[in-house]
């Protein structure tokens, strides 16, 4: 089993609301991510989690909050985006650094 | 830091060709993977085939295989038999230890009937 699973798959928000990305995966790997890729790009690294705790954050905005409340679960919870947020949200996870990643499906997000 | 350069924006095949799809990278890592993903239209990134610096043996994972050449610092993809289902952003991207993936820009694989 290499699933990731990213819910929700689609979700519009508006300016003001606070919505929760949500990733899951039980192959035991220990190290997670969630990249942000906009159309016709290749992603860009936003948070790295490894043994469940953040370890690398690219200079996200605090708009973007991670969350990691065990070692299947990574959440991305967001707050008061911006209409150039908008874009395909995904998770990955590795056994750990280096290691080939699976992806999940994706989150498509449209800010309003 | 590593860098990842995929050359070719579109690719074109006809169905049952072989196609090979460029890489190169930049990396002052000893120790380093090399990934090829498809991304099609629908968004999802699926893991294809992976090559670690040190493999000897080029990486093969039924159609697809990795031709690595580390001293030209090149890992190019290799599609045999394509299928029209090949169709998809094709993106190379390599991973170090601290769990950063770096990736190419991608190439736009067609295959047409």
């Amino acid at each position: 089993d290499t699933e990731v699973t990213q819910t929700p798959k689609h979700l519009v928000m508006g300016m003001t609301n606070k919505k929760s990305l949500k990733c899951e995966q039980h192959m035991g790997h220990r190290a997670m991510y969630w990249y942000k890729q906009k159309a016709k790009k290749p992603p860009e690294l936003m948070f790295v989690y490894s043994y469940e705790k953040l370890s690398i954050n690219e200079s996200v905005p605090s708009r973007f909050s991670p969350e990691c409340p065990n070692s299947s679960l990574l959440n991305l919870h967001l707050h008061a985006l911006q209409p150039e947020d908008s874009a395909l949200y995904l998770c990955a996870s590795n056994l750990h650094g280096g290691t080939e990643a699976f992806f999940g499906q994706g989150t498509r997000l449209t800010v309003v | 830091a590593q860098k990842i350069t995929q050359t070719q924006p579109g690719m074109f095949v006809q169905e049952k060709e072989a196609v090979t799809l460029d890489c190169t990278y930049d990396t002052s890592d000893q120790s380093y993977g090399l990934f090829w993903y498809k991304q099609p239209s629908s968004g999802e990134m699926i893991f294809l085939i992976y090559q670690g610096s040190y493999d000897e043996q080029n990486a093969t994972e039924g159609r697809y295989s990795l031709n690595f050449q580390k001293a030209r610092k090149s890992a190019n993809l290799v599609i045999s038999a394509s299928q029209l289902g090949d169709s998809a952003m094709y993106f190379c991207a390599s991973g170090s230890t601290l769990g950063r993936l770096y990736f190419g820009r991608g190439t736009q694989l067609t295959v047409w009937p």
